[in-house]
């Protein structure tokens, strides 16, 4: 069975600061990883993917995650933190072996302080 | 091509009424995901439908809640008889096949009064 862990439920980081949401994950086969932001009273929208190409992924709004398959890690990161930054994060897993099913991590609350 | 329409936005209903939840995906995806998000916590599954059939639906509650995706028309999430303790946002979101990434839509908030 597949699962993901997101090991922090709140991340607070100054403005400026870089950024670090943690996220391992337990998959059969090889996953497909993915990282959603979701902003308040707000959908999701995707804001990277790892499907088996590149291990270092870069998404938009200057978001990049790396594949560590030794770690069974996705930790997603940014060098420098923006106030629009502040929003929810979910890490998201899915595999061949869970009927391509779409797992989420329990959510990181990143909240930026000026 | 418009994304993953989800109506309504905003449902308000009674205790003991039914709510009808539709999503139609983006053209093009035969996958659906339902998954509801109570106030300050994560998105839980709730089912995974493809064109006419159920492939998990683990995470639905046995009673009350329904899911359907026809061969026509949207993904339909039904809930029966409904408490104030099912008032939550619940999502859509549709994929193209294995491994591809999922759009989501708005949402439809519930709220049981």
């Amino acid at each position: 069975a597949q699962s993901v862990t997101q090991l922090d439920s709140h991340v607070s980081v100054s403005e400026g600061t870089p950024v670090l949401l943690r996220c391992n994950y337990s998959s059969s086969y090889s996953p497909s990883l993915f990282w959603y932001v979701q902003h308040p009273n707000k959908g999701l929208q995707l804001l990277l993917k790892y499907t088996s190409a590149a291990t270092l992924v870069k998404g938009i709004n200057g978001f990049e995650a790396e594949f560590k398959k030794s770690e069974t890690s996705f930790h997603l990161t940014k060098p420098s933190a923006h106030m629009s930054d502040a929003a929810e994060y979910f890490c998201v897993v899915s595999d061949y072996a869970a009927g391509n099913m779409l797992t989420f991590g329990g959510g990181t609350r990143l909240m930026v302080k000026p | 091509n418009a994304g993953v329409m989800q109506n309504p936005r905003h449902l308000v209903r009674r205790r003991g009424q039914e709510a009808r939840l539709r999503c139609s995906p983006m053209k093009g995806h035969s996958h659906v995901y339902w998954y509801r998000q109570l106030p300050e916590e994560g998105l839980k599954f709730m089912v995974y439908l493809q064109k006419e059939n159920i492939i998990d639906e683990s995470g639905m509650p046995k009673e009350r809640f329904s899911a359907e995706f026809p061969k026509e028309g949207p993904s339909i999430l039904r809930i029966q008889q409904v408490v104030r303790g099912d008032s939550a946002a619940y999502f859509c979101a549709s994929t193209g096949g294995p491994n591809t990434e999922a759009f989501f839509g708005q949402g439809t908030r519930l709220t049981v009064v």
